[in-house]
């Protein structure tokens, strides 16, 4: 059984802080790996993508994968309250269907 | 262009209705995906269809009837739906090599009365 697992949260974070977030996954054999956001009522939105060992940086957010820990995370850094939503982590090998965890709820307190 | 578009974006249907869903990608992607979503849960797969044709059914009532008539388009058909089907369904599309980034569209809030 493939999974995907996050602490649902809420992770209450303060304004201007760095918010981390984490996952972990079972499938040694995946090879890709995404963050999604998703705020309330809508659909997720892809954020970030990563698929070698060690961080990527986009912006504010930066995906670090270590894949011998089968663990990865997202950090968002001067944390805004926009940035309050649900974070979708999901991973896949090769063409498969995306496995998704639980997804953590983020909020960012003004 | 990411875009994924869905229509309608609302519908309220009883349990006696026919309607149906539909789904457009001009990403070139050949793999297109239904998803059922409920509160606070993650998307949960329903279908998929690679290079038009369906590769999997992840056991969904056949009250819900996908098809894909090319590869830009993707319909889901429904049929004497239950309440508890009220969701949100997504549709999603990925490239089927590469970097396999998946992009969903806006969703359709689905009611059954």
């Amino acid at each position: 059984q493939k999974e995907v697992e996050q602490n649902s949260g809420p992770l209450s974070v303060p304004e201007g802080a760095i918010a981390s977030l984490n996952c972990t996954y079972s499938d040694r054999g995946s090879q890709s790996f995404f963050w999604y956001r998703q705020y309330s009522g809508k659909s997720p939105e892809l954020i970030m993508s990563i698929y070698s060992n060690g961080d990527k940086e986009d912006g504010r957010f930066t995906a670090q994968l270590n894949k011998a820990s089968q663990y990865v995370s997202l950090l968002i850094r001067d944390s805004q309250p926009s940035d309050s939503a649900t974070y979708l982590c999901a991973a896949r090998s090769g063409n498969t269907p995306l496995v998704f965890g639980k997804g953590t709820r983020l909020s960012v307190i003004a | 262009d990411t875009e994924v578009t869905q229509t309608p974006k609302h519908l309220v249907m009883g349990m006696t209705n026919k309607k149906s869903l539909k789904c457009e990608q001009h990403m070139g992607h050949r793999a297109m995906y239904w998803y059922k979503q409920k509160a606070k849960k993650p998307p949960e797969l329903m279908f998929v269809y690679s290079y038009e044709k369906l590769s999997i059914n992840e056991s969904v009532p056949s009250r819900f009837s996908p098809e894909c008539p090319n590869s830009s388009l993707l319909n889901l058909h429904l049929h004497a739906l239950q309440p508890e089907d009220s969701a949100l369904y997504l549709c999603a599309s990925s490239s089927s090599r590469g970097t396999y980034e998946q992009y969903f569209g806006p969703g359709t809030r689905l009611t059954v009365t």
